[in-house]
């Protein structure tokens, strides 16, 4: 069954301290990973879709990166404004549901000054 | 990216009673999907709304409890019939414009069943 683990589930940083957050994941077949970030009462954002081992995409203070089991984002110098639940989901290239996500819990990231 | 937009964002209502709720996309998109958000849970989908045919519900949904439309490119309605309050939840649209491609997604109808 394919599925997707986030950890931490909470993370508290002080404003400037980088960290990682990770997205293991069981799929058969991956055809795609993506990242998006969720404000309090507002829909998923989507950030960065990564589709092979080793690509890494970048977006001011993230960096999400993708093995063959796990993907992490990568938090540099994070400001309170990055204070968010992320959240990662795959895609399978197999199954009958075309276009269909399976996501993460989620983490939710508190960036205090 | 598309620009989706959610009727009603949010609402209370009593068991047993129904709610419709519309997602409107300002462009065509070839895929449309139904999701649900519950407390401390991962994003769940319900179904697949398919244009000018019955939606694909994904197991442990069914059409009598969930039925979709889908008259055209840009619109889809989703009713949640006969309420529980188990049915408390975040209802999300999401559309893609290509198997493969990101999904994006509405800002979602928070309902809360009394």
């Amino acid at each position: 069954e394919d599925q997707v683990t986030q950890s931490p589930e909470a993370l508290r940083l002080q404003e400037g301290e980088s960290s990682s957050l990770n997205c293991s994941y069981t799929v058969s077949g991956l055809r795609g990973l993506f990242w998006y970030r969720q404000d309090p009462g507002k829909g998923p954002e989507f950030l960065f879709t990564l589709y092979s081992a080793g690509e890494e995409k970048e977006k001011e203070r993230l960096k999400a990166t993708l093995t063959k089991k796990e993907s992490f984002l990568h938090i540099t110098a994070p400001k309170p404004e990055d204070s968010a639940t992320y959240l990662c989901a795959v895609q399978s290239d197999r199954g009958s549901t075309l276009g269909r996500l399976y996501f993460g819990r989620g983490t939710q990231l508190t960036v205090w000054p | 990216s598309a620009v989706i937009s959610q009727k009603p964002s949010r609402d209370i209502c009593q068991r047993g009673t129904s709610l419709t709720i519309q997602c409107q996309v300002d462009s065509q998109v070839t895929m449309m999907f139904w999701y649900r958000q519950q407390p401390g849970q991962s994003l769940t989908l319900i179904a697949t709304a398919n244009q000018g045919s019955e939606a694909t519900y994904e197991s442990g949904f069914v059409i009598d409890k969930f039925p979709i439309s889908r008259p055209n490119l840009t619109f889809s309605t989703l009713t949640v019939s006969n309420m529980s309050p188990e049915d408390s939840s975040i209802y999300l649209c999401s559309v893609a414009q290509l198997e493969g491609s990101p999904l994006h997604f509405g800002n979602g109808t928070r309902l809360t069943v009394t």
